[in-house]
């Protein structure tokens, strides 16, 4: 099956710091989604970006499907940012939807 | 509106009970999920059901037991659990089964087996 790899496993920041995480997929994909876990377990919808690039708010992610690797880009980082980071990609399997999550990056933004 | 609710929050369940997990969702949505996460891991697929049918079973042991009872409900049905099954259980659904959408989850039910 498709492996799904990202990095950093663990990165902490200063508040009001910009990072970067990377999400890298060892095959061609239709979608690729992009998630933020809370300290209380919810998953929260970032982005869905099967290519190009997509903002909302102090967050972007880009997708280069043909490098097979996506970016997420947090800017100007606040408290509330921490948490862990997937992406997940789809894989249609029968007649459902699987999604392969990655690893994770956890984020720990410091005041 | 995408929210997908689950109840309860929290379990605490002996291995020779039986419990239920439930998860709701208003969307029209003809896919539903349930995923298990493990402390520090990502979420790993259990059960897909499509139009409120099983579709995807990945070798999950046969103390859990899904069921859709309609296009809006999904249950998990739990008896003679072990301690390793100790997990956040996630739902989620999306809006075709046979397409890569969006998979939208719920809050999840924290499940402790004693």
């Amino acid at each position: 099956g498709i492996q799904v790899e990202q990095s950093p496993p663990d990165l902490i920041l200063q508040e009001g710091a910009n990072s970067t995480l990377r999400c890298n997929f060892s095959d061609s994909v239709n979608n690729l989604q992009w998630f933020h876990q809370n300290p209380w377990g919810q998953l929260i919808n970032l982005f869905y970006i099967p290519s190009g690039t997509k903002q909302n708010g102090r967050l972007s992610a880009t997708t280069v499907a043909t490098e097979r690797y996506s970016l997420l880009y947090i800017s100007s980082s606040q408290t509330t940012d921490s948490g862990v980071y997937f992406c997940a990609v789809p894989l249609i399997k029968a007649a459902g939807n699987k999604l392969t999550f990655g690893g994770g990056t956890r984020v720990l933004v410091k005041p | 509106d995408t929210e997908v609710t689950q109840t309860p929050k929290h379990l605490v369940m002996g291995m020779t009970n039986k419990k239920s997990l439930k998860c709701e969702q208003h969307m029209g949505h003809r896919a539903m999920y349930w995923y298990k996460q493990k402390a520090k891991k990502p979420p790993e697929l259990m059960f897909v059901y499509s139009y409120e049918k099983l579709s995807i079973n990945e070798s999950v042991p046969s103390r859990f037991s899904p069921e859709c009872p309609n296009s809006s409900l999904l249950n998990l049905h739990l008896h003679a659990l072990q301690p390793e099954d100790s997990a956040l259980y996630l739902c989620a659904s999306s809006q075709d089964p046979g397409s890569t959408d969006t998979q939208y989850f719920g809050p999840g039910t924290r499940l402790t087996v004693l």
